[in-house]
């Protein structure tokens, strides 16, 4: 198994684009993530699903948008990207906290984004 | 506000030389205390978690404490090895829902 993908590693934003990361997970996971974290801070949660249609926003949304169309996928919008956005972007899957209780989050590997 | 305070921000250790990381916090109500594994350039991994009823959890060279009414963890590496070097982050999560609290990590170096 994969776990979590994220698409791309690596990416350069002129201020004013926009784009899509792209995360996936395999493990039929029913909760996703979205994290940005920043040098020398702890990670801050963008927005999360807990279903397929079903998404909410976290403690940092502002300039993000997300979709949750299959259990599979959740990608994360930006629709004008601006300097302070520039950070490291993690995706993460869960199984429910109704499930067994010592399940964690499956992190991807991040999107590195620099936005100029 | 939730938070979780972990110290030392970084330290630099001898390889096979022995390391403690504190993670002290002021979640509530509490449910559970997980501590994840960084490396350079990759997502968080968990080592272990601890519950409210547990002291002590060993997984490997690392053991994890908690002290949940004074509210404090620590992570225990023993007999270090390169590998080792990497960002420790506590995680607290807050009973009843599934809302997080993180760290901002131990930065941990090892030298040969």
């Amino acid at each position: 198994n994969a776990g979590v993908t994220q698409t791309p590693k690596f990416r350069i934003l002129k201020i004013g684009q926009s784009m899509t990361l792209q995360c996936t997970q395999d493990m039929n996971h029913n909760y996703m993530y979205w994290y940005r974290q920043d040098p020398g801070m702890g990670l801050k949660l963008i927005y999360y699903s807990v279903g397929a249609g079903i998404t909410d926003k976290g403690e940092v949304p502002n300039g993000y948008n997300v979709s949750r169309s299959t259990t599979e996928d959740f990608p994360l919008r930006l629709e004008l990207a601006a300097p302070s956005q520039t950070s490291v972007y993690f995706c993460a899957s869960s199984y429910s906290i109704n499930r067994v209780i010592d399940q964690p989050q499956h992190f991807g590997d991040g999107t590195r984004l620099s936005i100029l | 506000k939730n938070q979780v305070e972990q110290s030392p921000q970084s330290l630099i250790i001898l390889e096979g030389k022995n390391c403690t990381l504190q993670c002290n916090y002021t979640v509530s109500p509490f449910s559970n205390l997980r501590w994840y594994k960084q490396d350079t350039g990759r997502g968080p991994v968990s080592l272990t978690i601890m519950t409210f009823s547990e002291n002590t959890k060993s997984n490997r060279r690392y053991t994890a404490t908690l002290d949940a009414d004074t509210k404090q963890s620590s992570l225990h590496i023993t007999a270090s090895q390169l590998s080792d070097s990497a960002s420790y982050i506590c995680v607290v999560s807050e009973y009843g829902n599934n809302r997080l609290a993180f760290g901002k990590g131990n930065q941990v170096v090892v030298i040969p």
